[in-house]
């Protein structure tokens, strides 16, 4: 149980593209999910917290107007970075948190996807 | 000051031995504790979740929390290659609120 899926798993686009990344929990419902981006050999960043109905709430220093949240349902959360440039290159990975007992604290991961903006 | 702090290693052992990862963390409402495995280039995977002081066992893995000391552990036992990884703390003060990481153990499991 508690899967997370992403897609695309990795994508190149050229700058000034738009690319929309995919997170689903396929066997459970996540009213939280949150997007996060790493780049090599450091740890995650948290970019936003995605709440199933409600606008997305960011982290401090992350354009909302540049990655665009929507988390239309329990199960699918989206993250779409918007006229991407070079330095948006990076991996991206979202979680979802599992609401059930006592694994609502946790965060399941998805598999990440590489983004590279040429 | 960071909120949690952990060793970025890299961390080289021999196959079959004890493997010791470590956070420290000064936010005392802190009351629940992960530890992640990644693999490079692979979204992080749970490998235990423990909310009270004390030792936590799950196969070859030990989570152990102390938290009038702010320390929390994860040991391994028997390691093997296959545990060539990059470990994460990460914890968080429950109601659903945002988990903080560390920066994440790289372990090597040398043959």
């Amino acid at each position: 149980g508690a899967v997370v899926s992403q897609h695309p798993s990795w994508v190149i686009c050229k700058s000034g593209t738009s690319v929309k990344i995919e997170c689903r929990s396929l066997d459970f419902q996540a009213t939280t999910m949150f997007w996060y981006r790493q780049f090599p050999k450091q740890s995650l960043m948290l970019m936003a917290t995605s709440n199933e109905g409600s606008k997305a709430t960011y982290e401090q220093g992350v354009e909302k107007d540049k990655f665009l949240i929507n988390h239309a349902s329990l199960t699918l959360s989206t993250l779409t970075v918007t006229s991407a440039h070079p330095e948006d290159s990076s991996f991206y990975i979202c979680s979802a948190r599992d609401s059930r007992g006592l694994g609502q604290e946790t965060q399941y991961f998805g598999p990440g996807t590489r983004l590279l903006v040429l | 000051q960071k909120e949690v702090e952990q060793d970025p290693g890299p961390l080289s052992v021999p196959e079959g031995a004890i493997v010791s990862l470590n956070c420290t963390y000064s936010n005392s409402a802190f009351q629940y504790f992960m530890w992640y495995r990644q693999y490079s280039r692979k979204g992080p995977e749970l490998l235990m979740y423990t909310y009270s002081s004390g030792n936590k066992e799950d196969g070859r893995f030990t989570a152990q929390v102390d938290k009038s000391s702010k320390y929390i552990s994860l040991f391994i036992r028997d390691s093997q290659p296959s545990d060539s990884a990059t470990y994460l703390c990460a914890m968080g003060p429950g109601g659903g609120n945002k988990l903080t990481f560390g920066t994440g153990t790289q372990l090597k499991v040398e043959l």
